[in-house]
């Protein structure tokens, strides 16, 4: 059964503390995604990754790291320096970087 | 810079067809999809239209692609409350890099 898969669906996080929210696939695909989504907005890009060992800043990437040692893995760390950090957390994968991208189910994360 | 807008909410009785608008900037765009996200959900594709393209069908979906007023649409036949959902389009430019509307929420009413 292929597809993209985040862990955990939910997530509380105190203030302060780092988080690390999990992002596989099993479709081979070279490219992955981070977007955080916001009450009534679109998708902004955290980060991404056109293949291993390489990754690029998106739009809103302070307060966040990533890494990307294996291809179906690719790890997104909410640290503290993400000063508003409660949002809806989409990974997306994509064949090659010019492909069509398909999204996994999202991790919600709250900041108590 | 790249903008791509949508109105915020479209409501339609089941059986109606649904028309979902959007507006994008960028002229460079190579392909625009649209995507549907269910509530606490993940994005699910429902299908893309190529730039050189002026109309895509795929059963009750059509999109309508008018690239000189860099316009989209997508129309759902024979609406179900099943499709209540938010609808995102978004573009791609050279980078693949994809840039989002804010969605719409499709309301139908039994």
């Amino acid at each position: 059964d292929g597809g993209i898969t985040q862990s955990p669906k939910y997530l509380f996080r105190k203030e302060g503390q780092n988080v690390t929210l999990s992002c596989e696939q099993n479709l081979n695909h070279d490219a992955m995604y981070w977007y955080r989504q916001d009450p009534g907005q679109g998708l902004r890009l955290i980060y991404y990754s056109q293949i291993v060992n390489d990754f690029q800043k998106g739009d809103i990437a302070e307060g966040y790291s990533v890494s990307r040692e294996k291809k179906e893995s690719f790890p997104l760390t909410v640290t503290s320096a993400q000063k508003n950090p409660t949002a809806f957390y989409l990974c997306a994968s994509s064949g090659v970087y010019t492909d069509t991208q398909y999204f996994g189910p999202g991790t919600r994360l709250t900041v108590l | 810079g790249e903008d791509v807008e949508q109105s915020l909410f479209l409501s339609v009785r089941e059986g109606d067809s649904s028309v979902i608008n959007c507006t994008y900037t960028d002229s460079s765009s190579t392909y625009l999809y649209w995507y549907k996200q269910e509530p606490g959900a993940g994005l699910q594709l429902l299908t893309y239209i190529f730039s050189n393209m002026d109309m895509k069908q795929d059963q009750r979906l059509t999109v309508l692609l008018n690239k000189k007023d860099k316009h989209l649409s997508l129309r759902i036949a024979d609406t179900q409350t099943g499709d209540s959902a938010i609808y995102f389009c978004a573009e791609n430019n050279a980078g693949n890099m994809l840039t989002f509307g804010g969605g719409t929420r499709l309301m139908v009413k039994p």
